[in-house]
């Protein structure tokens, strides 16, 4: 089973600022990476997959980047609503398997 | 417009069965894969497994393998999971998604979710 690991478990970002959330894979994943943002009581929504494609209706703001085992979701200008935690997800082998998230709490 | 939508919250006591239904809308629910993930209180993410309504192909993740049922039924554009005997430790938020293409893929459409509480 892939591991995936994101760092730091809580990043404490202030309204404006860029926020840098990490994910690594156990082996490689080549691009076959996805990222979740979830709410408080909402369900999981997809922001980016194919490690860099900004999934419709995501903001401009949310990038993604890197392949193999070590990628990167940027928030280039954090919003109040951005507020909550990431998941990134690997899609390459079975079983599917999710970080365990990292939470973006206001600083 | 794409939809899941996923049947209401349950209490259950352990040892009872439970099944819960995931109902699509808005697109062609047998050409795409449904899976389920398994989010225990204030944990993250787990894939317990998905379907391809299409011919009900299913694949468990190992953890789940034995543990819960996935099945569908096309002709009403639903998807199910299932427990013969549950524990006190499925107590979670379930929620069914979609595969975008194939299931060795990024999932685009979330089911709100639904809460299963078991307690004695």
């Amino acid at each position: 089973e892939i591991v995936m690991t994101q760092s730091p478990a809580t990043l404490s970002v202030s309204p404006g600022e860029r926020a840098t959330l990490s994910c690594r894979a156990s082996q490689s994943v080549s691009n076959n990476l996805a990222w979740y943002q979830q709410k408080p009581g909402q369900a999981p929504r997809l922001l980016i997959y194919g490690a860099s494609t900004v999934a419709t209706g995501i903001p401009a703001r949310f990038s993604g980047s890197g392949s193999g085992t070590e990628f990167t979701l940027t928030i280039s200008t954090l919003q109040s609503e951005d507020f909550a935690v990431y998941y990134c997800q690997q899609y390459l082998y079975w079983p599917l398997t999710f970080g365990g998230g990292t939470k973006v709490e206001i600083k | 417009e794409v939809q899941l939508v996923q049947s209401g919250a349950e209490v259950k006591k352990p040892g009872e069965s439970l099944k819960i239904s995931c109902k699509s809308s808005g697109y062609s629910f047998s050409s795409y894969w449904i899976g389920w993930v398994r989010q225990m209180p204030g944990k993250g993410l787990e894939w317990m497994g998905i379907i391809f309504p299409s011919d009900s192909d299913t694949r468990y993740s190992p953890s789940f393998q034995g543990q819960v049922t996935i099945s569908a039924d096309k002709s009403i554009g639903t998807a199910s999971l299932q427990w013969s005997s549950l524990k006190a430790s499925d107590t979670a938020i379930y929620y069914c998604a979609r595969g975008a293409s194939g299931y060795y893929t990024w999932w685009d459409y979330w089911g709100q979710g639904t809460l299963v509480t078991v307690s004695s």
